[in-house]
């Protein structure tokens, strides 16, 4: 299995907090990914990244924000916690970004309450 | 932007051939791929085809591509109740790195 880990698993949290989450990578892989699941949605990309302090915006990004200081860290922030964005988070990784395998990590289930 | 369909559920009988289907209007999409994702796990790739070709094989995996009518389908053989899952298509388009995902297939296998 691809080295990729996310933490936490869980977290329940208050609206109007802040809340990160971790993706970590052994794989040395360049792209980095974090995409919500939501019923009847699919995936959504949220914000990627194609290197060290390299960062895009996906198609739901308002409300999140995301750094990149290594390569083997990508962390994802919501900066004030919302109810709509209880959701369960995926980070991917790929090492070309197009026509390689994407490895996701196990996902964390975020619950605001 | 980029938006790929798919119908939510599917159901079918154990031994008999599931069809997934997946429609995308990128039309410059360089990659199409399927993911399938079991209960409580991430997703894995299944299998995924270059957008010159249009069919790929893979033991009981066939994928189908139309570009004309950007249509992607995945046909499972011999359907076992191991391949209950969600499956995904996604795709993904040179010079723009980021996977695109459909909305996901339940599907659901009847003994």
């Amino acid at each position: 299995d691809a080295g990729i880990t996310q933490s936490p698993r869980h977290k329940v949290t208050e609206t109007g907090t802040p809340v990160t989450l971790r993706c970590h990578q052994t794989e040395n892989h360049r792209y980095m990914y974090w995409y919500r699941q939501d019923p009847g949605h699919g995936l959504r990309l949220i914000h990627y990244s194609y290197g060290v302090k390299d960062t895009d915006k996906g198609e739901v990004s308002d409300g999140y924000s995301v750094s990149r200081s290594k390569t083997e860290d990508f962390l994802l922030t919501l900066e004030s916690a919302t109810s709509s964005q209880t959701s369960v988070y995926f980070c991917a990784i790929t090492q070309t970004g197009l026509g390689d395998e994407a490895f996701f990590g196990q996902g964390t289930r975020l619950t605001v309450v | 932007g980029e938006d790929v369909e798919q119908s939510l559920f599917l159901s079918v009988r154990e031994g008999d051939s599931s069809v997934i289907n997946c429609t995308y209007t990128d039309s410059s999409s360089t990659y199409l791929y399927w993911y399938k994702q079991e209960p409580g796990a991430g997703l894995q790739l299944l299998t995924y085809i270059f957008s010159n070709m249009d069919m790929k094989q893979d033991q009981r995996l066939t994928v189908l591509l139309n570009k004309k009518d950007k249509h992607l389908s995945l046909r499972i053989a011999d359907t076992q109740t191991g391949d209950s899952a969600i499956y995904f298509c996604a795709e993904s388009t040179f010079g723009n790195e980021k996977l695109t995902f459909g909305t996901g297939t339940r599907l659901t296998i009847i003994p």
